[in-house]
Formats: C-alpha cells, structure tokens, sequence
C-alpha cells in the first residue's frame, strides 16, 4: 500500500511568495491532518477534515494560511503571503475513523522562506 | 480535554542499556494511547498501542509500554537497545469518540557506542 504522500519535499522561496504544500492521503482514509514541525514548538497540528469537511481550524496560525480538501484523495496547504517565520517542517497525516485508529504521516515538506 | 506530558526532553543511553521514556496523560474521557517515533527526516510511525484488554503491549523492535489507569502513565520500555534506535519518540493520547490525537512535545534517544 502507497503511504501518505506530499510534496514538494523541500521548497525554499522568498518572503512574499505563495507556497502551496500537497498531500495525498491513504486511499480508504476519511480523517487528513496537517502538522507543523519546529525546534521551538515541537509538533503542532494546524487543521483537520473529515469526510473532506474542515473540522477544526483552530492551529492555523493566521489568516495567510488556509487548506482545503477538494475530495477524498487530495488536500492543500496554501501560505499567502509567505514570510521567514514560516519555515518549519509540515506533515500531512489520514487514519480512518474515529477512536482507536492511528495517524499515518508523510516524509514531510521542509519549507524553507527566505 | 486531554493532555500528554512526556517527562525526559533527553535521555542518553549506552548501548545495550535499558531505557525508559516516560509519559502521563490527562483525560475527562476515556482514551487510547499510542507511542510514534520519528526517525531524522522522516515523519511520525506508528511503534505501538493501547487500546484494550492487556495493560502491556508490544511492538515488533523489542519496545514494549504499560497502560496504567491509576497514574495515567504510558511508559515505553526497552530492555537493550540498539544504535538504531536513536530517534524522537512522541507519546499520544485520542479521547474515545473523538478524530484529534493529541501529541506530547516529544523525546530525543540518543544511543551512545
């Protein structure tokens, strides 16, 4: 079975930039979460939809970011406009259902602004 | 509401030491627990967990965690590890009936030669 997929894996662009970071989840899977991984803050999860529907959207950090989940088997990250705070490693993770069913992550995108 | 409290930030070890990292947690509901770990540039997999009946499980590498409802703790164990395992180990807690797993801040395993 394919795991999580994302890309790009790295992307370094300038402050001011849009970025948008992909992910394509488990096929089967109806729960995606997208996470941001920094030295300072640890693992933070940002937003997560289920049955394609946002649920909570609480950690996204400001109005520059927003996701979306367009079907099943594909979601987005965008950053608009990207500014250096925002380099950190984003994960994007599915499970299937509710209770006891673990996250499965992808390798990551490390997004680096300069 | 839960919580995961992961104790040790750090915990270097010698090879073929035993090791213990150390988690509690807080709920209002009951939950499942989980132990992740993240290898250098790669994302969280899943290493082992809880979710019924036998208070002690396994995963398939030698770690092995005991649930225990009294101190709400989750500690993972190894008896002997290996330089391989130097990794990041995050404990999670999911509230039965809810989607959000939540994540402690993670322990660094330094495996020494």
């Amino acid at each position: 079975d394919a795991g999580v997929i994302q890309s790009p894996r790295h992307e370094v662009t300038e402050m001011g930039q849009e970025v948008t970071l992909r992910c394509k989840p488990i096929s089967g899977h109806n729960s995606l979460f997208w996470y941001r991984q920094t030295m300072m803050r640890g693992l933070e999860l940002l937003i997560y939809f289920n049955n394609n529907v946002p649920i909570d959207d609480s950690g996204m950090p400001e109005d520059r970011f927003s996701a979306k989940m367009p079907n099943a088997s594909f979601s987005t990250l965008k950053i608009q406009p990207s500014e250096p705070r925002d380099s950190a490693v984003y994960f994007c993770a599915s499970s299937f259902g509710r209770d006891n069913q673990p996250q499965h992550f992808g390798d990551g995108t490390r997004l680096s602004i300069l | 509401a839960q919580s995961v409290t992961q104790l040790d930030s750090q915990v270097p070890v010698f090879e073929e030491a035993p090791v213990e990292l150390r988690c509690n947690y807080s709920s209002s509901v009951s939950v499942y627990l989980f132990w992740y770990v993240q290898y250098p540039n790669q994302g969280l997999q899943l290493l082992l967990k809880y979710l019924s009946g036998s208070t002690l499980v396994e995963s398939i590498n030698g770690f092995e965690a005991e649930f225990n409802k009294s101190q709400t703790s989750f500690h993972l164990r190894k008896p002997s590890v290996h330089i391989s395992d130097t990794a990041e180990y995050f404990c999670a807690v999911k509230g039965t009936g809810g989607f959000k797993t939540i994540f402690g801040a993670g322990t660094r395993l330094f495996v020494k030669a």
